[in-house]
Parts: C-alpha cells; structure tokens; sequence
C-alpha cells in the first residue's frame, strides 16, 4: 500500500525552528517529484515546495523563500522540510504528497502534522 | 504566478442534484488543471487530473472540462459522501497555485 506519513510538528517560538519529515512506503520513491502543501486553520490549501525525485530541482512559494528548505533521502525513502525564522503565519497543517509521474498533480497525501508558530 | 478563482465559494444543495464549480486562471494553463475534495479534518483527494481525467477509483459522476483559463468541476446526482470542499490546482507552472475552495453544503 503506498502510505506517507509526517511527522515533527508542534508548537515553537516566532523565530525558531523545525523539520519535518515525512516517511514514504509501498512505491519507488527516488522516482517521483514530491511537495509539501499547509493548510492554515480553517484556509484553503496552499503548496508550499517540491523536489524533484532526484533531489536537484526544487522550487518554493515566495512566502518561504530563503526560509524553508526542502530535501529528500532516497536511501531512507524520505522528504525533508526544513523551517527557519518561523513566523505566526507559518501556523498550519503540514501535508507531503506525491507528485504524479512526470507531473505535478498530487496523487497521494499524508495525514498531515500540524506546526503552531506561538510566543 | 497563476492564480486560481474558484465560484461559488460555497453552494447549498441537495442529495440527487447536479453541482457545477468553475475555475478561473489567470493566464492559460492548457489541460494542466487537477481538482481535489476535501472532508473535514481529512487529507485532499485527488478526483480529476488534467482537467478531465478521472482518477482510478473516482466515481464516474465526477466529471471535469475546460482547457486554458476556464474550467468546470460537475458531480451528476449529488451522494451523501459528495459533501466537501473542492479545490483546484494549476500544474503549468511553479509556483504550484490552488482555488480558494468551493464547499458544497446540504441545503
């Protein structure tokens, strides 16, 4: 079954930081592109990053540019997200998905985890 | 960046009716236009890809056309299940771009 399963979130500091992770089993995944997507409470979706299957090209929204890194392991089968300067408006649930073969429809989500950014 | 207009931002309706949602880009997109369904406190579903194509699994009262700037999500006779907020992504470009949503409601 192909599964996606985040973790490492919770409450931090305006300021501070985390990483996420999300683990990814039942396909192959070093051979799909793959995004990160939050959901502020009670807003709509909004896609955050992507990294190629191979880790080499990503791309970010501008609101986390500079910020936010994202990464992969394919050895560990599993996407990174790194969060610095967090900021209030950060706050939201974190969902990784799979991009859909060459493109960039998303075709399978995680649960989510969610980050709250609080003094 | 691409933004997405999604209308209505809601609609109440009724188990048995027809819904259409529309979908606005800013620029063109050709076919690359997804939707998703979403239930509360649930992941988004991926239900239509490429502006038409259903997703293996999806029922087929699903449907999705349009190409370019102007699209439209219809669900045929409305299921009990089918009440969720709809969403629909661009996949032309990066910045990756949503709608801001269409919650379909019981009247």
């Amino acid at each position: 079954e192909v599964q996606l399963l985040e973790s490492g979130g919770g409450l931090v500091k305006p300021g501070g930081s985390l990483r996420l992770a999300c683990a990814a089993s039942g396909f192959s995944f070093s051979s799909y592109g793959m995004n990160w997507v939050r959901q502020a409470p009670g807003k709509g979706l909004e896609w955050v990053s992507r990294v190629s299957g191979n880790g080499v090209d990503t791309d970010y929204t501008d609101s986390v540019k500079g910020r936010f890194t994202i990464s992969r392991d394919n050895s560990k089968n599993t996407l990174y997200l790194q969060m610095n300067s967090l900021r209030a408006e950060d706050s939201a649930v974190y969902y990784c998905a799979k991009a859909m073969g060459s493109y960039y429809y998303m075709d399978v989500w995680g649960k989510g985890t969610t980050v709250t950014v609080s003094s | 960046d691409i933004q997405m207009t999604q209308s209505p931002s809601s609609v109440s309706t009724s188990v048995g009716d027809r819904v259409t949602i529309t979908c606005r880009a800013s620029q063109g997109v050709s076919s690359w236009l997804a939707w998703y369904q979403q239930k509360p406190g649930k992941a988004p579903k991926l239900l239509i890809y490429a502006a038409s194509t259903l997703q293996s699994g999806v029922p087929s009262r699903f449907s999705g056309s349009g190409s370019g700037t102007d699209f439209t999500l219809t669900i045929n006779s409305l299921q009990p299940e089918d009440f969720a907020t709809y969403y629909c992504q661009q996949a032309n470009s990066f910045p990756l771009t949503f709608g801001g949503g269409t919650k379909v409601q019981i009247k």
